[in-house]
């Protein structure tokens, strides 16, 4: 099955922009999601790419994707605390029982 | 409002006692599925179904049974629940259409200890 990893941590001050990154291993894949998970609650789609474009942009939120060597990325600019969640990627090949959730990378925001 | 609705949202047992956590949701979703969260391993796909009646194992099916005899509801049934099942455990739904993208709408968790 697919593998997706992110890094679990990320430390990032007020107002700096955060870069999360993810990495899988299934080139088939059709969309690629972005989760994200507040304190205590379920997750919600924060925004997502399809395979053929190489980034989109989103208010405050880029997403850039390499199909090539399988990398997506999400940056957040000018981060506030509100952003302070778990992050999940997770790409989908396929029917919607082929989304493979990443690792999620919890984002700290210091005032 | 539309919502999938978990319950109950903290459950402590002991080994062996069976339980069932129960998802619904209001938004007349075909799919259906249940994930388990657990640190450093993110989300796992436990079982999903596709419509009633037709349900299917995901990536950790073992210890765990479902069921989905109306479309609106797919519990999840721990019939002899082990320390090991001791997680956070997550319902979504989504419509189905090949077409466009649709997006799975999660409920708010159920966290299970099992002591």
């Amino acid at each position: 099955g697919e593998d997706v990893e992110q890094s679990l941590f990320l430390s990032v001050r007020e107002g700096d922009s955060s870069v999360i990154n993810c990495t899988y291993t299934d080139s088939s894949s059709t969309y690629l999601y972005w989760y994200k998970q507040e304190p205590g609650a379920g997750l919600q789609l924060l925004t997502y790419i399809f395979s053929n474009m190489d980034m989109k942009q989103d208010q405050r939120l880029t997403v850039l994707l390499n199909k090539k060597d399988k990398h997506l990325s999400l940056r957040i600019a000018d981060t506030q605390t509100g952003d302070s969640a778990i992050y999940f990627c997770a790409p989908r090949s396929g029917g919607y029982q082929k989304v493979t959730f990443g690792t999620g990378t919890k984002l700290q925001v210091i005032p | 409002e539309a919502q999938v609705t978990q319950n109950p949202r903290y459950l402590i047992t002991v080994t062996g006692k069976k339980l069932t956590v129960t998802c619904s949701q209001n938004m007349n979703h075909e799919y259906m599925s249940w994930y388990r969260q657990d640190p450093g391993l993110g989300l796992r796909q436990i079982y999903y179904s596709m419509n009633v009646e037709v349900t299917d194992k995901g990536d950790v099916p073992e210890g765990y049974k479902v069921s989905r005899k109306e479309k609106r509801n797919f519990p999840l049934i721990l019939e002899s629940p082990s320390p090991n099942q001791t997680s956070l455990y997550f319902c979504a739904s989504s419509p189905i259409d090949r077409v466009t993208n649709e997006k799975l709408f999660f409920g708010s968790g159920t966290q299970l200890s099992v002591l």
